[in-house]
């Protein structure tokens, strides 16, 4: 069974369009984000979710949210798509207190056109 | 200045070589120390921990330099399957969800 899963893996899309990207994870982990990792490859934190707390990286557009339904998913919803925002998102899970390891989904694949 | 830094590469390396990654980290306060390897088109998967008195597993080497803010990765004996982006990662503690800050990577191709 996939630990962290998230869809769609593909995602082409129009400027303009609304759209969201689902995570799920059934480590019964504590703690979830959302990375993002643009062409250069370079791995950013977007969010984290913790017990209902929201961390923001404050160089995210407030045109991405994310939203938890429950512990075991954590989506992320994206408004007014720009083709800045072309690039691979991750879904992490993380095992709160000690629990150092963090695992990723397979990775969502967004290009905006 | 970056949080975490890496050399770029690529490093390309014949097969049986010994490589060599260094990463820096800028947070005096980073708390735990990790590499990640990332196949193309793929997620980034855990390789190992870094503890402070270096650990190894297997062929792969792992040193923790606090007073420089560095970690290395030493892979000896290079295999074709070692080729793919090696992400070095940092956390800081200071919240409650110890967010992991990674560097850019340093992609190895590992040749016949």
């Amino acid at each position: 069974d996939t630990a962290v899963s998230q869809t769609p893996k593909y995602l082409v899309t129009q400027m303009g369009n609304d759209k969201s990207i689902k995570c799920e994870q059934n480590l019964g982990h504590d703690t979830m984000y959302w990375y993002k990792q643009d062409s250069k490859k370079f791995l950013k934190i977007m969010f984290s979710y913790n017990n209902k707390e929201l961390i923001i990286n404050e160089t995210v557009p407030n045109r991405f949210s994310p939203k938890s339904p429950d512990k075991a998913h954590l989506n992320l919803h994206i408004n007014s798509l720009e083709l800045g925002d072309s690039a691979v998102y991750f879904c992490a899970s993380r095992q709160g207190g000690s629990g150092n390891t963090i695992y990723f989904g397979e990775g969502s694949w967004l290009t905006v056109v | 200045r970056k949080e975490v830094e890496q050399d770029p590469g690529p490093f390309n390396v014949p097969e049986g070589a010994t490589v060599a990654f260094n990463c820096t980290y800028s947070n005096s306060a980073s708390q735990s120390f990790f590499w990640y390897r990332q196949d193309c088109r793929k997620e980034p998967k855990l390789l190992m921990s870094v503890y402070s008195s270096g650990n190894e597993d297997g062929r792969f080497t792992a040193q923790l330099n606090r007073a420089s803010q560095y970690i290395s990765l030493l892979i000896r004996d290079s295999k074709l399957s070692d080729s793919a982006t090696y992400l070095c990662a940092v956390k800081i503690y200071g919240g409650s969800q110890g967010n992991l800050i990674f560097g850019k990577g340093t992609k190895l191709s590992v040749k016949p």
